[in-house]
């Protein structure tokens, strides 16, 4: 089936501790990307990128890391997460500019 | 800052009736654009991309594009309960980024 997988799906966390969202893709999409969604706001892009070894920093790319080593996978990092980036992640992939999204990642940081 | 806006709605319509959701766009560079249905505790799923003026049909849902006037709209026909969810507006440009509208909340009344 193709599809989109993040783990872990809820991660609750206190300030300051290292954590990576995990993001993988079977669909061989080129093109990935983070977002997170927040009452209000709407989804706003942190990173996206473009094929292997290559990264680009969207709208809200402060806080934030990511790396893409295989095409496959594409984690997101919080070197250390502040309660301002309690919101839910959604991990996307793309063909042709159209993204299919994982199931989401709710993470509250204390 | 390039700004996807949308009214948030709620908007209610009849179990039957045309639905009707509008989107401007600020970015007039912007070339693919997107709506997305987003059930309550989902992840967003594509629905109709549009690239060019006009109109684009697919079943209950027609896409309409108006780059003069930077205005995407989407009605669906028919509506039923099972279209009761919000609706997301996405933009793309010539950067690879992707900017999405706040959503419009649809509830169909059976």
């Amino acid at each position: 089936e193709a599809q989109v997988t993040q783990n872990p799906r809820y991660l609750i966390t206190v300030t300051g501790k290292k954590l990576t969202v995990t993001c993988s893709q079977n669909m061989n999409h080129e093109y990935m990307s983070w977002y997170r969604q927040d009452p209000g706001l709407g989804l706003r892009q942190i990173y996206y990128s473009m094929n292997v070894e290559v990264t680009d920093k969207g709208d809200v790319p402060e806080g934030y890391k990511v790396s893409r080593k295989e095409k496959r996978n594409f984690p997101l990092i919080l070197e250390s997460p502040s309660p301002n980036q309690t919101s839910l992640y959604f991990c996307a992939s793309s063909y042709d500019n159209e993204q299919f999204f994982g199931p989401g990642t709710r993470l509250t940081v204390l | 800052q390039k700004e996807v806006e949308q009214n948030s709605g709620p908007l209610s319509v009849p179990e039957g009736a045309i639905a009707s959701l509008n989107c401007t766009y600020s970015d007039r560079g912007s070339q693919s654009f997107f709506w997305y249905r987003q059930y309550s505790g989902k992840s967003p799923e594509l629905i109709m991309s549009i690239y060019s003026n006009g109109d684009k049909e697919d079943g209950r849902f027609t896409a309409q594009l108006n780059k003069a006037s930077q205005y995407v709209s989407l009605l669906i026909r028919d509506s039923q309960p099972s279209d009761s969810a919000t609706y997301l507006c996405a933009v793309s440009g010539t950067g690879n980024q992707f900017y999405f509208g706040t959503g419009t909340s649809l509830t169909v009344i059976p």
